[in-house]
């Protein structure tokens, strides 16, 4: 059964240091999300991607945040600037319907 | 008003015993609604889904949909230590790539 990958599954950092978060979502999807979840809260919503463009993106996805989709595969987001309080599970999705299919996610540690 | 509302738990069960899980919120607009199952560091795994008011039967799970109270429940049957996982309700506005919106997730534990 497809399923959608990420990469790394952990990932330590640095504060200021620049991270990338990679993804690789179902083939005959064509709309790709991120999400994150801090340890003990909810799945927040980041950003959704649609024909190569930002769709929608929350009030969490500022300048420090961008989206890629540099091939006909990977998906990517981008950190510039991590801070401590990036430090959290971020989920990759991609669906072509209703149905949003999470990857395993990448945990980022920022110290 | 927090959006969508959940009760976090924990909720012990015996094995075997029916589970009601429940979700309330605010936004009338929301016409989309799934759960998920989440096991611990895991990615969420969808379950289930419905469109507006109304039942929905999958194996051993029904979701419901009440949208006159802004109300949706999911009820496991015939509980099992595996379904020990946290469970978590999300809603959308629209079908095709509209963000989901999520409660805070269920602790359930089927206890053996």
């Amino acid at each position: 059964e497809p399923e959608v990958t990420q990469t790394p599954s952990h990932q330590v950092t640095q504060m200021g240091q620049e991270v990338i978060l990679r993804c690789v979502p179902i083939s005959n999807h064509l709309y790709f999300y991120w999400y994150r979840q801090i340890l003990g809260q909810k799945v927040e919503f980041l950003v959704s991607f649609y024909n190569n463009e930002i769709s929608e993106k929350s009030e969490i996805f500022d300048d420090q945040f961008s989206v890629e989709r540099p091939d006909g595969s990977n998906f990517t987001l981008k950190i510039r600037s991590t801070k401590l309080e990036d430090s959290a599970m971020y989920f990759c999705a991609s669906s072509e319907n209703i149905k949003q299919y999470f990857g395993p996610g990448t945990r980022l540690t920022v110290t | 008003q927090k959006e969508v509302e959940q009760d976090p738990g924990p909720l012990s069960v015996p094995e075997g015993a029916i589970v009601s899980l429940n979700c309330t919120y605010s936004n009338s607009a929301f016409q989309y609604f799934m759960w998920y199952r989440q096991y611990s560091r895991k990615g969420p795994e969808l379950l289930m889904y419905t469109y507006s008011s109304g039942n929905k039967e999958d194996g051993r799970f029904t979701a419901q949909v009440d949208k006159s109270s802004k109300y949706i429940s999911l009820f496991i049957r015939d509980s099992q230590p595996s379904d020990s996982a946290t469970y978590l309700c999300a809603m959308s506005l629209m079908e095709y790539g509209n963000k989901l919106v999520f409660g805070a997730g269920t602790i359930l534990r089927v206890k053996s």
